[in-house]
Parts: C-alpha cells; sequence; structure tokens
C-alpha cells in the first residue's frame, strides 16, 4: 500500500558538515511530498514541499529533489548548524483523499 | 499565517474517562487532521476530515472518534480513555491539493 519511509532513526553529525535524511515512497498516484521539522516541545512546521520531477526545492539552506525514477524525495543541506537539530519528519499526500501520512522520523543532533 | 487552536494544551485523565479534545481553525480549510506523537516518534494520523459533518478513519482510528460540526471545529473523542492513549495530540489543518498542513501547538494527554 501507499507509505513512506525513514530509513535512520537518529543522525549525529559535527556542525559544518553536510547531512542527507532519507525519504522513500510509495504510491499509486501521483506523488506530492513534503519534509516538516519539529523543534523541541514545537509542532511541526513545513520545510519544503516536492515540485515537478527531478527538479530541486529549497528552503533555509536545506534542499530536496523529487525523483520518481528511485520514488525518493532525500532532505540534504550542504552544511549544518547546531541550530539544525530537530526531528525531521517526511510526509507523503495521497492525492485521491488529501489523506497525508508521515515518516517514523529522523532525530537530527548537530554537536560543536 | 493560518491559525489553529487546540484546547486544553494540556489535560490529565483517568483510565475509563471521556476525554474530548478541541482544534478550532480561522482559515477557511477544508481538511483538518488529528495525529498522535508518542515521546521522540512519528506523527500517526487517527482522523480526518474533508468537509463539515463528516470524517474519514486514519491509520490508528481504535479507540477515537471525530467529530466535524463545522469547517471550523473538529473534536477529538476518547469515549474510554486508557493507558496507552496517553501522548500529545496534533490537529492541523490544510486547503488540501498539495498545499502545507498548519498544525496547533498540540495537547498533551496523560491518562493514568
Amino acid at each position: 500500500g501507499d507509505s513512506v519511509t525513514q530509513t535512520e532513526g537518529l543522525v549525529t553529525l559535527t556542525k559544518g558538515l553536510p547531512v542527507m535524511l532519507n525519504c522513500t515512497y510509495q504510491t499509486t498516484y501521483s506523488p506530492f511530498l513534503f519534509w516538516y521539522v519539529q523543534h523541541l516541545n514545537e509542532a511541526p512546521k513545513l520545510l519544503l514541499k516536492s515540485s515537478t520531477d527531478n527538479k530541486r526545492t529549497e528552503h533555509q539552506g536545506f534542499y530536496a529533489t523529487l525523483h520518481k525514477s528511485s520514488s525518493s524525495f532525500h532532505l540534504q543541506k550542504s552544511s549544518v548548524q547546531l541550530s539544525d537539530s530537530a526531528l525531521y519528519f517526511c510526509a507523503l499526500l495521497f492525492s485521491n483523499t488529501n489523506k497525508v501520512v508521515f515518516g517514523t522520523g529522523t532525530r537530527l543532533q548537530v554537536l560543536p | 499565517e493560518a491559525a489553529v487552536t487546540q484546547s486544553p494544551r494540556s489535560k490529565v485523565a483517568v483510565t475509563g474517562g471521556k476525554v474530548t479534545l478541541s482544534c478550532h481553525q480561522t482559515n477557511n480549510h477544508d481538511y483538518m487532521y488529528w495525529y498522535r506523537q508518542d515521546t521522540g516518534h512519528g506523527l500517526r494520523l487517527i482522523h480526518y476530515s474533508y468537509v463539515a459533518d463528516s470524517t474519514e478513519k486514519g491509520d490508528i482510528p481504535d479507540g477515537y472518534k471525530a467529530s466535524r460540526p463545522s469547517q471550523e471545529n473538529f473534536s477529538l473523542i476518547l469515549e474510554l480513555a486508557s493507558l496507552s492513549q496517553t501522548a500529545v495530540y496534533f490537529c492541523a489543518s490544510s486547503l488540501g491539493q498539495n498545499e502545507r498542513l498548519f498544525f496547533g501547538h498540540g495537547t498533551k494527554l496523560s491518562v493514568l
């Protein structure tokens, strides 16, 4: 069935290093993917949403490209900062119902 | 910025008691959602709605009912609260059609 998968539970990096958080999906409809970020004791908020196939979308230094050929929408940043420490969720919108389901989330921990 | 207000912000309930969580949005969004988040984990969809007087089951509807009496209001009802329903509950709204979710601040529910 339709689903979204995040494989890493925790990613720990030193500031200044690049990061990639994985997101893959399965759907029988046109894919609409999102990345949400949740800081401690806050609500999730939108970071990025997918555009057309193979087109990169960027916000606040983060970027992602929807690749339908590999069913992926990985989140990347070239140089992480301490303030990027948070929980990151990939989400899939079911285009026939507008149901939105989330992956299990990846906690990014950035060390000084 | 879309506003989604949840009440109460926190609640302590007794096992077997009835709990009602309320959500109100002021932006004419058609779609509303209820998610639960267990400590440090992902968001799981309980119920959602795309129009007043109609609700749809999400991925984990058992033990929960939902009510959408108007476009602005969406309630989550636990008729017989159980220990396993201790979690943070988030309400969200959306225009649908590949638009972002706007989240409320969450309700922390503790069932004792």
